[in-house]
């Protein structure tokens, strides 16, 4: 059984604070990795992917990923209220890259 | 640029009943995918179609669920018959390119199916 962990949260910060969300994958032959957020009742949305070691930035959004350690991560800077969301990792499978495996999610609350 | 979508959003049905999920991919993308999510789980992969073919149905529970995609274009999941445990919300994806790696799936907004 392929397990993408992530710890539930909340998660709570206050506003202009940096959040920092955590996922972990058992299935060492992942290949790439991507961060969605996911409002309530709505779609999940794609914020970034990453399949090189390092940190990869977009904006307020930094992927870190580390596949020694089976980690990747996403720090959000200067966090906003609209951050507050519940953020997805998903994991390629090691033999059909379509296929994703989705942790169960990290609720994020931005404080004003 | 329309999304992807699903209908219905919400469907209530008794156990033993028939449903079926619609979902319309974004125009000119081969590759559509089911997912579901289940109360208090994580997101699981049901199946992936390239065009109207079954690339991988790894996901698909049981036999009661069937899942087609005639002409390449929009797909159906049916459930027949429904029971207790297949309630949960149902996402479809697509994406454009299967040979890719970071081939980005793009979600609908699901359908939350309660079985009574």
């Amino acid at each position: 059984q392929k397990e993408v962990e992530q710890n539930s949260g909340p998660l709570s910060v206050p506003e202009g604070a940096i959040a920092s969300l955590n996922c972990t994958y058992s299935d060492r032959g992942s290949q790439s990795f991507f961060w969605y957020r996911q409002y309530s009742g709505k779609s999940p949305e794609l914020i970034m992917f990453i399949y090189s070691n390092g940190d990869k930035e977009d904006g307020r959004f930094t992927a870190q990923l580390n596949k020694a350690s089976q980690y990747v991560s996403l720090l959000i800077r200067d966090s906003q209220p609209s951050d507050s969301a519940t953020y997805l990792c998903a994991v390629t499978d090691t033999s059909n890259f379509n296929k994703f495996y989705f942790g169960s999610g990290t609720k994020l609350n931005v404080k004003p | 640029e329309a999304g992807v979508t699903q209908f219905p959003s919400h469907s209530v049905i008794e156990k033993g009943q028939t449903v079926t999920l619609r979902c319309d991919p974004i125009s000119g993308h081969d590759n559509l995918y089911w997912y579901r999510r289940v109360m208090g789980k994580e997101i699981k992969f049901l199946l992936h179609f390239v065009k109207e073919s079954k690339q991988d149905e790894s996901g698909m529970p049981n036999n009661r669920f069937l899942a087609e995609r005639t002409g390449g274009t929009y797909s159906t999941l049916k459930v027949q018959p429904a029971e207790l445990e297949d309630s949960g919300v149902y996402f479809c994806a697509s994406s454009q390119d299967v040979r890719s790696s970071t081939d980005t799936q793009y979600f609908g907004p699901g359908t939350r199916l309660t079985v009574l």
